[in-house]
């Protein structure tokens, strides 16, 4: 059974600070994606991660994938309150997009 | 950018009528479309995959007798919640992906239906 697991599940941080939120999962898989998902909205697609080393950033947010290790990890840069949301990762797991998602890390940034 | 919708984006029924949403992908067409549910603070859980012109295939554990599943042509997939009771209040999201069995690197997802169930 393929598990999606992410840690910490919660985190307050301070504006200004860096952190990283990871993504473990249990079986193979060929894509590995993040999401954002703000307090009663849908998802909003962040990063795909395709392949072993890749690293995508986007703004204060930068993702990667280790695929040999099985985790991916999304780092926050200077944390701004805007960052505010439930971040999830997902894993692909028939190469058809179907998804599944760990439980999500609930970030809370104040100033 | 593609775009899916979902109608209606919030639903109140009372206990044992049926509740049909509808995922629709705007400008693209989409083979296979996704049933995610949603409860409160959770994460989401694939409820089953939706193929165009075939049946859907259920996760383990998703009734599919109790969530009827139409995917209809190419951009219109529906999910029937029948008899429903209030246990299946959720925030129901559909998805697409712009082909089916190609290494696309996005998948769109809709915006979500909240159901509660009275």
């Amino acid at each position: 059974e393929l598990k999606v697991e992410q840690n910490p599940l919660f985190l307050s941080m301070q504006e200004g600070k860096n952190y990283t939120i990871y993504c473990n999962y249990s079986t193979t898989s060929d894509r590995l994606y993040w999401y954002r998902q703000d307090p009663g909205k849908s998802l909003e697609s962040l990063f795909v991660l395709l392949s072993n080393g890749a690293v995508k950033q986007e703004g204060r947010l930068m993702a990667s994938l280790d695929t040999k290790a099985r985790l991916s990890t999304l780092h926050i840069t200077a944390a701004v309150h805007d960052l505010s949301a439930t971040y999830f990762c997902a894993v692909d797991i028939s190469g058809y997009n179907a998804l599944i998602f760990g439980k999500g890390t609930t970030l809370s940034v104040s100033s | 950018g593609a775009v899916v919708s979902q109608h209606p984006s919030r639903v109140i029924c009372k206990s044992g009528t049926s509740v049909k949403i509808e995922c629709r992908s705007l400008d693209f067409q989409a083979t296979t479309m996704f049933w995610y549910r949603q409860f409160p603070k959770k994460s989401l859980m694939l409820m089953a995959t939706s193929n165009e012109g075939s049946k859907a295939t259920y996760e383990q554990g998703v009734e599919k007798d109790k969530f009827l599943i139409n995917h209809a042509s190419l951009t219109l997939s529906t999910l029937t919640v029948t008899s429903a009771h209030p246990e299946d209040s959720s925030f129901y999201i559909c998805s697409a992906s712009l082909l089916a069995g190609e290494s696309t690197d996005t998948q769109y997802f809709g915006p979500g239906t909240r159901l509660t169930v009275l």
